[in-house]
């Protein structure tokens, strides 16, 4: 069955300090993907970035990167240089992919993280 | 643009009145789904559709009912509300490519 563990339920930062929130993942697929989403207090869904199993290059965004290592079958967000409007839930997910291809996701519990100006 | 549009984007109701939360995409997309998302439980899965007339239950089916008359509208319905169906309630739309979220749906049911 497919998991996803955030465990870091909190996170407080003072702003321009880098933090890493933690994704662990569970699943017998061989092939499925991996996603970030960011939900600021407006309350809607950000998605941040999709990583496929097959590639475990690590990706860079500006100030955001992610490490993926299906060794460890984690899948890290960084943030550099953390500001204000990084302040959000962050939820790591994980799509099971039926024959079709569709996304059914199955969510983490999500990290609050806070910065502190 | 491509959108996931939900109504009412809040909602305040009793027990037992029966409602429906609409949704609906404009990107042709043949597979869409409903989610709860509740503190501490992140989202989960209630019910999803991959085409018209499929549907099938998710991780939470429990009390809802959805329909899949046409390929952009999958409303969810809930016959009889109950207290512990107070949460915010997203509906997304994906391709193999690409998932899109609505704005979700507060509902608190009193």
């Amino acid at each position: 069955a497919q998991k996803v563990t955030q465990a870091q339920t909190e996170i407080s930062v003072v702003e321009k300090e880098d933090v890493t929130l933690d994704c662990v993942y569970e699943t017998r697929d061989t092939t499925y993907y991996l996603f970030w989403y960011k939900q600021p207090p407006s309350g809607e869904l950000v998605f941040l970035i999709r990583r496929n199993s097959f590639d475990e290059q690590n990706e860079i965004s500006g100030r955001y990167s992610w490490n993926f290592q299906k060794s460890t079958s984690s899948f890290n967000f960084t943030i550099t240089a953390s500001q204000v409007v990084d302040s959000a839930v962050y939820f790591c997910a994980l799509s099971d992919l039926p024959s079709t291809g569709a996304n059914n996701l199955f969510f983490g519990t999500g990290t609050r993280l806070t910065v502190i100006p | 643009e491509a959108q996931v549009t939900q109504n009412p984007r809040y909602l305040i109701t009793v027990t037992g009145k029966k409602l429906t939360v609409t949704c609906s995409q404009n990107m042709n997309h043949e597979y869409m789904s409903w989610y709860r998302q509740d503190p501490g439980l992140g989202l989960r899965q209630i019910y999803y559709s991959m085409n018209v007339e499929v549907t099938d239950k998710g991780d939470v089916p429990e009390g809802y009912k959805v329909s899949r008359k046409e390929k952009r509208n999958f409303p969810l319905i809930l016959e009889s509300p109950s207290p512990n169906q107070t949460s915010l309630y997203f509906c997304a739309s994906s391709s193999s490519n690409e998932q899109f979220f609505g704005p979700g749906t507060r509902l608190t049911v009193l």
